[in-house]
């Protein structure tokens, strides 16, 4: 699976973008990249995903850069509800998601 | 928008008892999972399951551990003889292929006594 970095934790102003970097060095050609928050302990929650053209959605964008060995998830004004553990998953490899630690956002009034 | 369901939301259960976690996965799904969270870690892989047979599972998804799919909408995750070390959050999931997008349930919370 590839390994996946990200800060674990960040903070962001209520109204702000929130700005979510990841590193996924090993990722390959044809592996997306998924990103996942999960609130308290609830089920994680399917945010975006993106292969190598930049995404948007409802919820959030995704910028992968061009060597795709990072990618960026914003929220584009993030409120306290958005306050969530955001896990980047560089492989599903087959079956399986391999979740990591994961950033920590906490979202500021 | 389509969900994934799953009941009950809280079990307690005393060391050695069976359990049975019930999930009912999006409805044209092919695809199923089982994952869980010990409190204050990560979530990891059980088991996929693919056409009423395992496709994959992890170190974790040892003896003790079962799925099925008995009907055309549940898909169940029994534990044989829990031990106090099976305390998580159980989650089910669905995807519609293979290596798409995972669709995760509220979980259950298994507390074992």
């Amino acid at each position: 699976d590839a390994k996946t970095t990200q800060p674990p934790s960040m903070d962001c102003a209520e109204g702000r973008a929130a700005n979510l970097p990841c590193n996924h060095s090993t990722i390959s050609g044809n592996e997306y990249v998924y990103w996942y928050r999960q609130i308290h302990s609830q089920g994680p929650q399917y945010i975006i995903h993106g292969l190598k053209n930049n995404e948007t959605n409802e919820m959030a964008s995704l910028i992968i850069t061009e060597d795709r060995k990072s990618s960026t998830l914003i929220l584009p004004h993030a409120t306290l509800r958005d306050t969530a553990v955001y896990y980047c998953i560089g492989n599903p490899t087959g079956n399986q998601f391999y979740f990591g630690t994961g950033t920590s956002l906490t979202v500021i009034p | 928008e389509p969900e994934v369901t799953q009941t009950p939301s809280h079990q307690v259960t005393q060391m050695g008892q069976e359990v049975i976690l019930r999930c009912v996965p999006i409805s044209n799904h092919l695809y199923f999972y089982w994952y869980r969270q010990i409190l204050g870690q990560k979530v990891e892989f059980l088991v996929s399951f693919y056409n009423n047979e395992i496709s994959e599972k992890s170190e974790i998804f040892d003896d003790q551990f079962s799925v099925e799919r008995p009907d055309g909408s549940n898909f169940t995750l029994k534990i044989r003889s829990t031990k106090l070390e099976d305390s998580a959050m159980y989650f089910c999931a669905s995807s519609l292929r293979l290596a798409d997008t995972q669709y995760f349930g509220p979980g259950t919370r298994l507390t074992v006594l």
